[in-house]
């Protein structure tokens, strides 16, 4: 079945450095990726997403490319910011299927 | 309003309660999905609704009981749960795509609503 795995946190980082989140996947067809991020004590907002191999999803300064070779989906922003700490999940929605499949989520932490 | 809302923010309730949560969307969207964030586990699918019927149900205890009487409203029916059930629910929605093309079939969450059962 399907499969989303994200590096554990939570990552604590001081603010201005760079930030990776590794995502690797596992799914029988041709699958969307998605990375959605969670503030304290709300839902999940809609980050970035990539439809097929090779795109580059970008928002916010965040940035991942959909790499089918390695089955990759690594989250990256080159300086980040106190408010960007949040729980950051990332998640496939493969060919003809309706439920996202998340990873278990990594927590970000970036101090001043 | 915009986006998805879900109403009550947070819920408490004995395991011999009934409650119901309440999920909007005003995305002009097809399809609606329940939830559920617990803090063990990753984020696992309830309950899609596309098209105002059920499509999938992701083997959820009877005690859970959605209903979709309109595209742009969806509800969780809650009775005799258990502690165990204590999670954030979370509803989202998309617009799936149609014949003839339309739709990304992107999800866009709400808020959630904090649910604990004592």
């Amino acid at each position: 079945g399907d499969s989303v795995t994200q590096m554990e946190g939570p990552v604590t980082l001081s603010e201005e450095a760079f930030l990776t989140i590794n995502c690797t996947y596992t799914a029988t067809g041709y699958p969307s990726l998605f990375w959605y991020v969670q503030y304290p004590g709300e839902g999940l907002q809609l980050l970035l997403k990539a439809t097929k191999a090779d795109d580059k999803g970008s928002n916010k300064g965040f940035e991942a490319t959909y790499r089918k070779e390695t089955t990759s989906f690594h989250l990256e922003k080159g300086s980040v910011q106190v408010s960007d700490s949040a729980v950051y999940f990332c998640a496939l929605l493969d060919t003809g299927r309706r439920a996202l499949t998340f990873g278990s989520g990594t927590r970000l932490q970036v101090q001043p | 309003e915009t986006g998805v809302t879900q109403t009550p923010r947070h819920l408490v309730m004995g395991m011999t309660n009934k409650k119901s949560l309440k999920c909007e969307q005003h995305l002009g969207h097809n399809a609606m999905y329940w939830y559920k964030q617990s803090a063990k586990k990753p984020l696992e699918l309830m309950f899609v609704y596309s098209l105002e019927e059920r499509v999938e149900n992701n083997s959820v205890p009877s005690r859970f009981s959605p209903e979709c009487p309109n595209s742009s409203h969806l509800f969780l029916h809650l009775h005799t749960l258990q502690p165990e059930d204590s999670a954030l629910y979370l509803c989202a929605s998309s617009q799936v795509p149609l014949a003839g093309g339309g739709g990304t079939d992107t999800q866009y969450f709400g808020p959630g609503t904090r649910l604990t059962v004592l």
